[in-house]
């Protein structure tokens, strides 16, 4: 069936240090959508991505959305330890369902 | 504050019962969308309302029911409670419907329902 797999489930990283996620769909995706959830707190959207090969910054954060809409990732430049949380992607599928990936729980040590 | 308001936000009930989650959206959002975040499940999307109408449909179960009213505040309803419904339950609002780049989607500070 549809879903989307995130890689990697976990990553720890020295502040300053590059972090990437990964997510995956062996379908076509309709868009795909990046959330960030600290801990104790709730998910906050952080962008979506629509067109095929769509790359798009935020300060530190590039998120990239894959040629054939199948995949997507989120690169984060020279961690800081306000960017710890669990990072989120969640991908349409014919604009009717809608999956989340697994998470990729993110820690920075200064 | 993202203005998406829930309640209750704690809510202790027995197996095979029945409740209702609230959630009002921000002033001007017309898509409320529903997610439930257990430990063992992660974050799964269950549905999402667009002025009232159902528009996407995520891995929720026959026994949820959800509807979004004429003044755009939405309901969660979970019935014959099972303690595997023991999660946290969020509601989110956006402006627009999916597939729009740029779309903003704000999340509740969420209901945390426990099945005892």
């Amino acid at each position: 069936g549809q879903q989307v797999m995130q890689i990697p489930q976990y990553q720890h990283v020295q502040e300053g240090e590059d972090f990437t996620t990964y997510c995956n769909s062996s379908t076509t995706l309709s868009n795909i959508q990046w959330y960030k959830q600290r801990p104790g707190g709730h998910p906050v959207f952080l962008i979506q991505l629509v067109k095929s090969g769509e790359v798009k910054k935020q300060k530190r954060l590039t998120f990239q959305f894959g040629e054939a809409k199948k995949n997507s990732s989120l690169h984060i430049t020279a961690t800081q330890t306000t960017d710890v949380g669990t990072y989120f992607c969640a991908g349409l599928y014919n604009f009717n369902k809608f999956y989340f990936g697994s998470g990729t729980k993110l820690n920075v040590k200064p | 504050d993202s203005g998406v308001t829930q309640t209750p936000k704690h809510l202790i009930t027995a197996t095979g019962q029945r409740v209702t989650l609230r959630c009002s959206p921000r002033s001007g959002d017309l898509s409320v969308y529903w997610y439930q975040q257990s430990l063992d499940q992660g974050l799964q999307f269950l549905i999402q309302y667009y002025n009232g109408e159902e528009r996407a449909k995520g891995n929720i179960l026959e026994r949820f029911s959800a509807q979004q009213f004429p003044d755009l505040h939405s309901e969660l309803n979970l019935s014959s409670l099972e303690l595997g419904d023991s999660a946290l339950y969020f509601c989110a609002s956006s402006v627009a419907g999916q597939g729009l780049s740029g779309n903003t989607i704000y999340f509740g500070e969420g209901s945390w329902l426990t099945v005892v």
